[in-house]
């Protein structure tokens, strides 16, 4: 069975700071992994993806993740983030195409100025 | 418009009553995916269709019912609604071959 830990709950940082977002997975097949983030009173929106290739994967609004296999994480990072980066930040697992995502329980990124 | 639509956007119901939240998918995605997200829990998988007529449970499917007569709709149904089920639903859609899905604006569901 495959799940998504994600080891933090919330993280606060300062505005213009360099934010990591972490997120640990276990499975025993090969897994596609995203992140998506979800503002207030939103939807998700997907921010990047990593399906296989280069294991450094960029995506929108400045944010990238790096696949490390061995130690089976994706983690989010940003070098540095403004307040309207504010929200949501969801890891999320799947097999192979078709199957549905497992998400972790999310992580609450808050930006103060 | 293109796309995956939810409705309602927002609902109150009370205990006890049936209730059935609409998804509508623009693409023929054969794949289609109902998760309910909760605070501290993240999002999880109710129910999931990988055809019109092909449905299967997912982590979380009790008190709920869902069918996919077309391609294009999959309504979720709580029969017999319970506070516990006071949640935001999210409905997704997938090709077939491909991993990313694509999820609409989520139904904010309160049960009183």
């Amino acid at each position: 069975a495959q799940s998504v830990t994600q080891l933090d709950s919330q993280v606060p940082v300062f505005e213009e700071a360099p934010v990591e977002l972490r997120c640990n997975y276990s499975s025993s097949v090969s897994v596609y992994l995203f992140w998506y983030v979800q503002y207030p009173n939103q939807g998700l929106q997907l921010l990047l993806k990593y399906l296989s290739g280069s294991t450094l994967v960029k995506g929108i609004n400045g944010f990238e993740a790096e696949f490390n296999k061995s130690q089976t994480s994706f983690h989010l990072r940003k070098p540095s983030v403004h307040i309207s980066d504010t929200a949501e930040y969801f890891c999320a697992v799947s097999g192979e195409a078709g199957t549905a995502l497992i998400f972790g329980k999310g992580t609450t990124l808050s930006v103060s100025s | 418009d293109a796309g995956i639509t939810q409705s309602p956007r927002y609902k109150i119901t009370e205990t006890g009553r049936q209730v059935t939240l609409m998804c509508h998918q623009t693409w023929s995605h054969s794949y289609m995916f109902w998760y309910r997200q909760d605070l501290g829990h993240g999002l999880r998988l109710i129910y999931y269709s990988a055809a019109a007529d092909i449905t299967d449970k997912g982590e979380v499917p009790d008190g709920y019912v869902v069918s996919r007569s077309k391609t294009e709709n999959f309504p979720l149904t709580l029969e017999s609604a319970t506070r516990s089920q006071t949640s935001v639903y999210f409905c997704a859609s997938l090709l077939a071959g491909v991993a990313e899905q694509y999820f609409g604006p989520g139904t904010r569901l309160t049960v009183t």
